[in-house]
């Protein structure tokens, strides 16, 4: 079975500092799409990042980047200056056709 | 950000009751989703559309059903609402290109009493 783990259920963060947040997954397909979506308190889930696994080169979009390791299956989030405006529950997800398989998430806190 | 919504946005409503969640969005996306949300945050498939009248079970059971009779709509019923019903429900779709990114609604926030 295709699944996707997030090992941290929660993590927190100091202002403008960088944190990374762990996903993995598991799949024997060669060709998908990987996704990081947040989701703030009360408020609709957005995309903030989209790697294609036949891609070398690692996703960026403003501070936010991943490491994506496709033979260890791994696909981090690293946040660079971290803002009061990332706190949110942040899903990796994986997607081999066209469902997505969802982690777990790992709850970012932001301490000012 | 993506044109999709979803109405109503909080529901409160008696056992036994029928309702009907709607989802509509604006970029011709021929996919569409329904995802239950449960309290610990955790995302579960429940139902999917390839296109106009193609509908598809999710990997989690659901008493509820849906229907898919124009591009930009996709309904979703519950015939009979009961308490193991609360959640948050949340709608996407995708289209071509862009790695079929799901873009969602805000979600539906239902409560049954």
């Amino acid at each position: 079975a295709q699944t996707v783990t997030q090992s941290q259920p929660e993590m927190s963060v100091q202002e403008a500092e960088t944190v990374t947040l762990s996903c993995t997954y598991d799949t024997s397909e060669s060709d998908y799409y990987l996704f990081w979506y947040k989701q703030p308190p009360s408020r609709q889930m957005i995309l903030v990042i989209r790697q294609e696994a036949y891609k070398q080169q690692n996703a960026t979009e403003n501070r936010f980047s991943v490491n994506f390791q496709k033979a260890a299956k791994s696909f981090s989030l690293k946040i660079s200056d971290s803002q009061l405006g990332d706190a949110a529950m942040y899903f990796c997800a994986y997607r081999p056709f066209w469902v997505l398989v969802f982690g777990k998430g790992t709850k970012l806190t932001v301490n000012p | 950000e993506a044109d999709i919504y979803q109405t109503p946005r909080y529901l409160v409503i008696g056992t036994g009751k029928k309702i009907t969640l709607e989802c509509s969005q604006t970029m011709g996306h021929d996919k569409m989703y329904w995802y239950q949300q449960d309290p610990g945050m955790e995302l579960h498939l429940i139902h999917y559309s390839y296109g106009v009248n193609s509908t598809e079970k999710g990997d989690l059971s659901s008493e509820s059903t849906v229907s898919r009779i124009r591009t930009e709509h996709f309904p979703l019923t519950l015939e009979s609402a009961r308490p193991s019903h609360t959640s948050q429900y949340l709608c996407a779709s995708s289209g071509p290109g862009q790695g079929q990114t799901q873009y969602f609604g805000p979600g539906t926030r239902l409560l049954v009493l």
